[in-house]
């Protein structure tokens, strides 16, 4: 059974930095690449990053690039996201995702709350 | 490329037919997917491709549409179905429809 579970999330001040992992398991990870989706409450979903599957490419929605960082360690199994200089804006629930051009499973999310 | 969803929110009854649109601002061809997020839920996909049923999914869901326009329809509407639902689209980077929040009459 694919399971991603999300770690890391909480409360930051602005211009602070925060970092989220995602445990994967149930396939092969370094065989797929992965992706990062927020949803800020009570809004729609937003594509923030994705990696390959051998951490050679990344990209990056343009509100986040260079100021987060999308990374993976394939022997952990394990996705991150560098989140640095937040915003109240970047208040969201942060989900891992599978990807393959579409999300075919997601993590249960992680809160990250940027305020003062 | 801006993705437009239709309608906003939408109210059925148990047994209905209902039809939620999503509208490219350029082609897309089949590069579309469709989600169902269910309160306190994360997403769970439903179609991708434009049409493709993911594993596991009801038969009662199906997508389709091509170039800009595109749809979701669910048959027989049941009560787990209440949820929202979202569109997807990967022809460049992916972009999300605002979404459709589906409640029972």
């Amino acid at each position: 059974e694919v399971q991603l579970v999300e770690s890391g999330g909480g409360l930051v001040q602005p211009g602070r930095s925060m970092k989220l992992s995602c445990a994967a398991s149930g396939f092969t990870f370094n065989n797929y690449d992965m992706a990062w989706v927020c949803q800020a409450p009570k809004k729609g979903l937003e594509w923030v990053a994705t990696i390959s599957y051998d951490g050679s490419t990344t990209y990056y929605r343009d509100s986040v690039k260079g100021r987060f960082t999308i990374s993976r360690d394939n022997a952990k199994s394990t996705l991150y996201l560098q989140m640095d200089s937040l915003r109240s804006e970047d208040t969201a629930t942060y989900y891992c995702a599978r990807y393959l051009y579409y999300f075919d499973y997601w993590g249960q999310g992680v809160m990250v709350t940027v305020s003062s | 490329i801006q993705m437009t969803q239709s309608p906003a929110s939408l109210s059925a009854s148990l047994g209905e037919t209902i039809t939620i649109e999503c509208r490219a601002s350029e082609d897309i061809y089949s590069n579309l997917a469709w989600y169902q997020q269910k309160p306190g839920n994360s997403p769970h996909l439903l179609i991708y491709d434009g049409s493709k049923l993911a594993d596991g999914v009801p038969s009662r869901f199906s997508g389709s549409g091509s170039g800009t326009q595109h749809s979701l329809k669910i048959n027989s509407l049941q009560s787990e179905d209440v949820a929202s639902y979202f569109c997807q689209q990967y022809n460049i980077y992916n972009t999300f429809g605002a979404g459709t929040k589906l409640e029972l009459k």
